[in-house]
């Protein structure tokens, strides 16, 4: 059974930055590609962008462009994102879900979510 | 980008009766793969999205018969043939065709 598991809430301050990770475990072997996915509080779900790890590609929403970073190591299929220069807009929760860029299902297992929250 | 419309925003649904929920791309979906990358997802009260329907009509593994996609150009659907209590949440549906990826607004079951 695949699980992705995130890290764990966090709370910052206008303008700084934020780092999340997601853990990738069981199922059988094959290279895991994450995409990640943000909900406002009430809100809908928000594409941010994909990082496959084995190629070294990563594609950003325009929206969030200039703001994010994904990484990965894939020795221990662990994926990030890193979104700087938060504002209260940011105050969310963040998911990663399995991707399949290539063929197969796109977010069949999601990880159980990460709240972002930015206040002064 | 690909906009998706969903309607409606809510639903309020006697347990047994049907339910559809209608999403709207913008553009068209066939991908050059010859597939229609049109997804449908259930986010239940609290907890993570979970994948229900893949490539407009297919069904993933465990969920139950009652749900059921079906597409006519850029119209998709989602039928519950008879809703059931744990059917409540957000439905969503998103498309893969093209980058960036895109989800509808979401539509909210609820049960009478």
């Amino acid at each position: 059974q695949v699980q992705l598991v995130q890290s764990g809430a966090e709370v910052k301050k206008p303008g700084s930055s934020v780092k999340v990770s997601c853990k990738a475990s069981g199922g059988s072997f094959r290279t895991f590609d994450f995409s990640w996915v943000r909900q406002a509080p009430g809100q809908g779900l928000e594409w941010m962008g994909r990082i496959i790890p084995s190629l070294g590609v990563t594609n950003y929403a325009p929206k969030f462009q200039d703001r994010v970073t994904f990484t990965a190591d894939t020795s221990t299929r662990t994926a990030y994102m890193e979104l700087n220069s938060l504002t209260s807009d940011d105050t969310a929760v963040y998911y990663c879900a399995r991707d399949a860029p290539s063929g197969g299902l796109p977010f069949d297992y999601w990880g159980q979510g990460t709240l972002v929250t930015v206040s002064s | 980008d690909i906009v998706m419309t969903q309607t409606p925003l809510s639903l309020s649904v006697t347990p047994g009766q049907p339910a559809s929920i209608s999403c709207k791309s913008s553009q068209s979906l066939l991908h050059g793969d010859g597939k229609t990358h049109l997804y449908w997802y259930l986010q239940k009260p609290g907890q993570a999205p979970q994948l229900l329907i893949y490539e407009v009509s297919n069904r993933f593994s465990g969920v139950p018969d009652r749900f059921s996609g079906s597409v006519s150009g850029t119209d998709f659907t989602l039928k519950i043939s008879r809703v059931e209590a744990e059917d409540v949440g957000v439905y969503y549906c998103m498309q893969t065709t093209q980058l960036p990826l895109t989800f509808g607004g979401g539509t909210k079951v609820e049960i009478k």
